[in-house]
């Protein structure tokens, strides 16, 4: 049973139009919220974080929301940005605030697509 | 050097076959992490590995069997696989904060991308 699902699997944006990509899980212990980006070739890099006591975090033209009583999360890039085009992971784990390990549980990813 | 490192990038084996997946890590953090990922599947943790110590096994088959010898290296040594083990092996480290709090943030290598035939 997935705890953390990405239901679109791809998603095409134009330049300079803003991206929303959408998470979902099902733990309600889950206190830490992460995106990852993921180039061909090269492993995951982090891109944005959120812990459940907030709703909302911001780093230039990325914002990840988080909604905890519809346990969905979204991350929000705009404006976008043909180098933006990559896969998508969300991540989310228990103990983030002061947890031992950095157990990460992963959706599929989503790949996005920004046309020039 | 970049962060974390992974070889051979790409393996091809046979099923019967004994192999090992190399991880070194150069950012002194003290925690490893063996990562499956598969086609249209997540990320699936296999293994944990904090102050060279395994703290978690996520139900594995013993026919992949790590080792931690220092904090900056990692091992997956592989043996009589099957061709649906097939798939990405990501290698990441991170720091753990035994004080409490921490980033949740895991720093991957490039992965090594592994055939069974």
């Amino acid at each position: 049973d997935q705890q953390v699902k990405q239901n679109s699997p791809s998603l095409s944006v134009q330049e300079g139009r803003i991206s929303i990509l959408n998470c979902d899980y099902t733990n309600s212990m889950f206190d830490y919220f992460l995106w990852y980006k993921k180039y061909p070739a090269e492993g995951p890099t982090f891109l944005i974080s959120i812990s459940s006591i907030k709703d909302k975090n911001e780093d230039g033209r990325f914002t990840v929301f988080l909604n905890k009583s519809a346990k969905h999360l979204s991350l929000h890039i705009v404006p976008s940005q043909p180098g933006d085009s990559a896969v998508y992971f969300c991540a989310a784990s228990v103990g983030g605030l002061g947890g031992a390990t950095n157990k990460l549980i992963f959706g599929t990813g989503t790949l996005l697509a920004v046309q020039p | 050097e970049t962060g974390v490192t992974q070889t051979p990038r790409h393996l091809v084996m046979g099923m019967t076959n004994k192999k090992s997946l190399k991880c070194e890590q150069h950012l002194g953090h003290n925690a490893m992490y063996w990562y499956k990922q598969s086609a249209k599947k997540p990320l699936e943790l296999m293994f944990v590995y904090s102050l060279e110590e395994r703290v978690e096994n996520n139900s594995v088959p013993s026919r992949f069997s790590p080792e931690c010898p220092n904090s900056s290296h990692l091992f997956l040594h592989l043996h009589t696989l099957q061709p649906e083990d097939s798939a990405l092996y990501l290698c990441a480290s991170s720091q753990m904060r035994l004080a409490g709090g921490y980033t949740g943030e895991l720093f991957f290598g490039e992965g090594s991308r592994l055939t069974v035939l």
